[in-house]
């Protein structure tokens, strides 16, 4: 039982190139999240699912993209990276109904 | 949007001492969640508290949901050095779906030093 897990762990873009990161949960959780985390500023939410087949746009959806793929996995994508998306992204998932979370080890993403 | 303002964003005691790390809101919320997440790994959940002036512990961890659940205290006793890490408050915002869409306070980045 692997929770959450993300790929890569780290990447580096130069500005305008565009990737997806991954993440995928083995525990049948039918939320799941997408956080971007900076320094003094917490968790902020990008996107969610709330179930499989639909996404929702969170605090910070500018410059991302989300796809659902099925109920495990839940991609975030950036077309034109940007510097200002330097930052350290988390995937999450949650049972429904259930308050609590459980996070991914996170992928850094610098843009140059 | 609800906003949580956590308090201090910078905590740095020696081994053996007490501290508390405050979350406050001018909002309700349903819940109010206390995650720890150490250097390159994600958050962690501590503990969920949802009844106003609920009170729960774990071990030397006690954390604290206000009457009104628009804030809420975690206080350490006698700290050891594992407890270095960052503190996040997240709240459930009141109403909300049973996705669980949370709200995040900055972080409280707490060092114990031997």
């Amino acid at each position: 039982n692997a929770g959450v897990t993300q790929t890569p762990k780290f990447q580096v873009l130069k500005t305008g190139q565009s990737m997806t990161l991954q993440c995928a949960q083995d525990m049948n959780h039918n939320s799941m999240y997408w956080y971007r985390q900076d320094p003094g500023m917490g968790l902020r939410l990008i996107y969610y699912s709330a179930s499989e087949g639909t996404t929702d746009k969170g605090e910070v959806p500018n410059g991302y993209n989300v796809s659902r793929l099925n109920k495990r996995e839940f991609s975030l994508r950036l077309e034109s990276a940007a510097p200002s998306q330097t930052s350290v992204y988390f995937c999450a998932s949650s049972p429904l109904g259930h308050y609590e979370q459980y996070f991914g080890p996170g992928t850094r993403l610098t843009v140059t | 949007t609800q906003l949580l303002e956590q308090s201090p964003q910078f905590l740095s005691i020696q081994e053996g001492e007490n501290l508390t790390v405050y979350c406050n809101s001018s909002s309700v919320f349903s819940s109010l969640q206390w995650y720890r997440q150490e250097p390159g790994e994600g958050p962690v959940l501590l503990v969920t508290v949802v009844t106003g002036g609920e009170v729960k512990k774990l071990k030397r961890l006690t954390f604290q949901f206000g009457d009104a659940r628009k804030d809420s205290s975690l206080h350490i006793t006698a700290a050891q050095t594992g407890d270095t890490g960052l503190y996040l408050c997240a709240g459930r915002n009141a109403g909300g779906t049973s996705y669980g869409k949370l709200t995040f306070g900055q972080g409280t980045i707490l060092t114990v030093h031997p």
